[in-house]
């Protein structure tokens, strides 16, 4: 079946723009992971929501990032006021639901290449 | 902030020969999940470990995990040129649904 997608798969802003980023999960997964990656690092959490509800946004650096996922499905990272530092690759992730306290794999979309000016 | 340390951070091997990559990491995990990452492409998911399993494989993978010593390895047999990637580990700590990853080991298969 089809993966995790993402769009676009590369946005090049300038400094002061907002930028939205989407996330289509695989089918059937509830779980859903935004990850930031820098270059020559490995991916940080940002936030992550089971269906509709965003169960932790801690990860998030700041109050000009923040997602939102209304219908449990597709899911959007949107960053306002873009900074240099905003750049970097945005990851997103899904699961099938935790059960009986066991994590599942994360399958993770191809990223969206951010570069802001 | 990372939890996992690659070691080690870049291993250079020829075509055929193994490879192994350790990871180690702080707090106690639910589980821990390896991933490959090619110049240019996505995170692609090798194989995952619950913490109550001590050693799986997949493939020309072995991974292995202590938690006693909060430590696992990665082992590529009969490594391919295809291989030569960055991989990552990453825990599911106890109490969160979120990975933690660490800095990655950059693998070099030399034909």
């Amino acid at each position: 079946g089809a993966g995790v997608s993402q769009s676009p798969r590369y946005k090049v802003t300038k400094r002061g723009q907002d930028v939205a980023l989407r996330c289509d999960p695989i089918s059937g997964h509830v779980s859903l992971y935004w990850y930031r990656q820098a270059l020559g690092q490995g991916p940080e959490f940002l936030t992550y929501f089971n269906y509709e509800a965003q169960q932790d946004k801690s990860g998030l650096p700041n109050d000009r990032f923040s997602a939102e996922r209304p219908e449990g499905s597709i899911s959007t990272l949107t960053i306002q006021r873009t900074e240099q530092r905003d750049s970097a690759m945005y990851r997103c992730a899904s699961s099938l639901p935790r059960l009986a306290g066991v994590y599942n794999e994360q399958f993770f979309g191809p990223g969206t290449r951010l570069t802001v000016l | 902030s990372q939890q996992g340390e690659e070691d080690p951070q870049a291993l250079s091997i020829q075509e055929g020969e193994n490879a192994t990559m350790n990871c180690s990491y702080k707090t106690s995990i639910n589980n821990l999940q390896w991933y490959r990452q090619n110049s240019g492409r996505g995170l692609v998911h090798l194989i995952l470990i619950r913490s109550n399993e001590r050693e799986k494989h997949s493939g020309r993978l072995r991974v292995t995990l202590d938690t006693s010593k909060k430590s696992s390895s990665l082992l590529i047999t009969a490594s391919r040129a295809a291989d030569t990637a960055s991989y990552f580990c990453a825990t599911n700590i106890q109490g969160a649904q979120k990975l933690v990853f660490g800095q990655g080991t950059r693998l070099t298969i030399n034909p």
